[in-house]
């Protein structure tokens, strides 16, 4: 069964230093999403992305973060200079058109963030 | 803002009991209301409701929205140790893409 995958699953890094965390959504969806879920607490929008653009984004995605699609596979979200705050597990989730009037986003399994 | 609230925070039953887990919400432009498993990483989709008083069902699974009272309940039927994960409840608007979900119900079901 087709599925979204995130890599790396963990990554620890130091505050201040630039983190890539990368998706590759199921092959014929259209709309990508990142959320992120710092431990304990609710699972928060940060973006989407749909015809290479961003489509919405939420206040926590500020300038330091950013999006990209860059090979028709991959979508990545990039963190330019991470805070303590930004440790959380972050989620990449797709769908297709057909899939928005459900409702239904499939999820990735997530890419746990540790800022040290 | 969008708010999603979901009670108990946690519940512990024993296998083969119903449960019953709640979620409110207050939402602008309300547009749905979905249900999502999370057993260890990856939320897994289980229903979506948009009309009020219309069960949805899959198997030992159901859920009902009320649009008047502005909520959801989800009913699990003779339990199983598989059933243990954390329910999330979340809403969706029109004119925007976002999913605001709830803290979430984290049920556990002992043998």
């Amino acid at each position: 069964e087709p599925e979204v995958t995130q890599t790396p699953s963990h990554q620890v890094t130091q505050m201040g230093q630039e983190v890539i965390l990368r998706c590759v959504p199921i092959s014929n969806h259209l709309y990508f999403y990142w959320y992120r879920q710092i431990l304990g607490q609710k699972v928060e929008f940060l973006v989407s992305f749909y015809n290479n653009e961003i489509s919405e984004k939420s206040e926590i995605f500020d300038d330091q973060f950013s999006v990209e699609r860059p090979d028709g596979s991959n979508f990545t979200l990039k963190i330019r200079s991470t805070k303590l705050e930004d440790s959380a597990m972050y989620f990449c989730a797709s769908n297709t058109d057909r899939d928005k009037n459900t409702g239904e986003l499939f999820f990735g399994e997530g890419s746990r963030l540790t800022v040290l | 803002e969008d708010k999603v609230v979901q009670s108990p925070l946690s519940l512990v039953v024993h296998e083969g009991d119903t449960v019953t887990l709640n979620c409110s919400y207050e939402v602008t432009n309300f547009r749905s209301l979905l249900w999502y498993k999370q057993e260890k990483k990856a939320p897994t989709f289980l229903f979506m409701l948009t009309s009020s008083g219309i069960e949805k069902k899959s198997g030992r699974l159901s859920s009902i929205l009320d649009k008047k009272e502005l909520f959801s309940i989800l009913n699990i039927t003779a339990t199983q140790t598989g059933d243990s994960a954390v329910y999330l409840c979340a809403a969706s608007n029109f004119g925007n893409e976002k999913l605001t979900f709830g803290t979430g119900t984290r049920l556990t079901i002992i043998p």
